[in-house]
């Protein structure tokens, strides 16, 4: 069973912070993905990373693949309340069809 | 192109009852996903259906079932409800296809409560 640990599982911080969440797993991922959902919705994807190493910019979020594509980090500049939500990775095991299994979550609350 | 939809929003049913939720996928999606999400345990996949035969399942009872029509909706049942079953049940439409830039597009859920 493919598993992963997202950390930390609850994170308050103020306006204009920075902030990483990390996402780690045992298992090796053809491609991981990251989501933000908000209450009462279901989850948006923000990105998809698929080569180890990979960096990918969204605007002020910074998603990072590890090399091994066992892991992944999802790192906010400047947080703003906007980006308050429950982050989620979710990691597509190899071979074809392989279902996405997602991570724990971390909540995430941005007050001014 | 509208979204993916799901009905009803909000569900409360009695333990031992059976319960039908339905997903309409956005149009052109072939595929659709079915997760379980509770503040213990996460979002757990359930199955996923593609041009009506499951395509994958998870690790659920038998009393967890669905299908898929020939239009791509789908609709997931639960028999003999458990409390444990209470939970916001998340549908998820996607092409279908199974590249590595594989997107799905998740629906707003149903809200199941079991008394």
């Amino acid at each position: 069973t493919q598993l992963l640990e997202q950390s930390p599982q609850f994170l308050s911080i103020q306006e204009g912070e920075n902030l990483t969440v990390y996402c780690n797993s045992s298992s090796v991922f053809s491609s991981l993905q990251w989501y933000r959902q908000e209450p009462g919705e279901g989850p948006v994807l923000l990105v998809t990373v698929v080569t180890g190493g990979e960096v990918k910019k969204l605007k002020r979020l910074t998603f990072q693949f590890g090399d091994a594509r066992k892991d992944s980090s999802l790192h906010i500049t400047a947080a703003q309340p906007g980006d308050t939500g429950l982050y989620l990775c979710a990691g597509r095991g190899t071979g074809t069809a392989s279902k996405l299994t997602f991570g724990t979550g971390t909540r995430l609350q941005v007050t001014l | 192109k509208a979204g993916v939809t799901q009905t009803p929003r909000y569900l409360i049913k009695t333990r031992g009852q059976q319960v039908t939720l339905s997903c309409s996928p956005i149009s052109g999606h072939r595929s659709v996903s079915w997760y379980q999400q509770t503040p213990g345990q996460g979002l757990q996949f359930l199955f996923e259906y593609f041009s009506e035969t499951q395509r994958n399942k998870g690790n659920f009872p038998g009393r967890f079932s669905g299908r898929q029509f020939s239009n791509s909706r789908s609709e997931m049942n639960v028999s003999t409800l458990e409390l444990g079953d209470s939970a916001l049940y998340l549908c998820a439409s996607s092409s279908g296809g199974t590249g590595l830039f594989y997107e799905q597009y998740f629906g707003p859920g149903t809200r199941l409560t079991v008394t």
